[in-house]
């Protein structure tokens, strides 16, 4: 496929316990988005890192790229009961008609229990 | 600075109806994509357009799908003759103009969620 993977398809953690998502993909990027979903509603915009950035950060969250392995991972410390959601990463694949736009995994649903 | 806007919210046709679904973008946001989300899934890519200009519609389905960004208004994907695979949610996304090759963050609005009868 060429959308590639994410794991794990869903997470289950207590609060204040740090949470880990992984995204590989099998095509040249130029960069990749990650997005949280909660239940029914629309994606906000976690973070963007681009393919000649290695790491991310933004408040909780940190981003990883390794464009060898084609793999990303975001990590969030400290997780609350409100980071309870669907994350999901997006690939902007590299050049000709792929400008534009996003490739999506399939997404982690992550539960966070108080 | 509004976020970007989609509505209706919620639509709900029977099979054979039309659905139009309008997205504004983010104020000088000159870049609009079209995904659809079916349930349990992530979304998938449907078309990239910029003022009266279709750029992307490599994943429009052949048939009953169109979309157009006029010059005034929003933005409109247009679904002809609906049928129950239709239903999904369809979100609307927008960009500022491209700073040289590097591509910038897209902007999600809240969806329009289509159920088709």
């Amino acid at each position: 496929s060429q959308q590639g993977e994410e794991d794990p398809q869903a997470l289950s953690i207590q609060e204040g316990e740090n949470a880990t998502m992984n995204c590989s993909y099998k095509t040249s990027i130029n960069n990749l988005q990650w997005y949280r979903q909660n239940s029914g509603r629309g994606l906000v915009h976690l973070i963007l890192i681009r393919s000649n950035e290695r790491e991310k950060h933004s408040g909780r969250l940190r981003v990883t790229l390794d464009t060898s392995k084609k793999s990303s991972s975001l990590l969030i410390t400290a997780s609350r009961a409100a980071d309870t959601a669907s994350y999901f990463c997006a690939r902007a694949n590299a050049g000709g008609t792929s400008y534009g736009k996003l490739t999506f995994g399939q997404g982690t649903i992550l539960t966070v229990h108080p | 600075n509004a976020g970007v806007m989609q509505n209706p919210r919620h639509l709900v046709r029977r099979r054979g109806q039309e659905a139009r679904l309008r997205c504004s973008p983010m104020k000088g946001h000159s870049h609009v994509y079209w995904y659809r989300q079916l349930p349990e899934e992530g979304l998938k890519f449907m078309v990239y357009l910029q003022k009266e200009n279709i750029i992307d519609e490599s994943g429009m389905p052949k048939e009953r799908f169109s979309a157009e960004f006029p010059k005034e208004g929003p933005s409109i994907l247009r679904i002809q003759q609906v049928v129950r695979g239709d239903s999904a949610a369809y979100f609307c996304a927008s960009s500022p103009p491209r700073a040289g090759v590097h591509q910038e963050t897209q902007y999600f609005g809240p969806g329009t969620r289509l159920l088709v009868l």
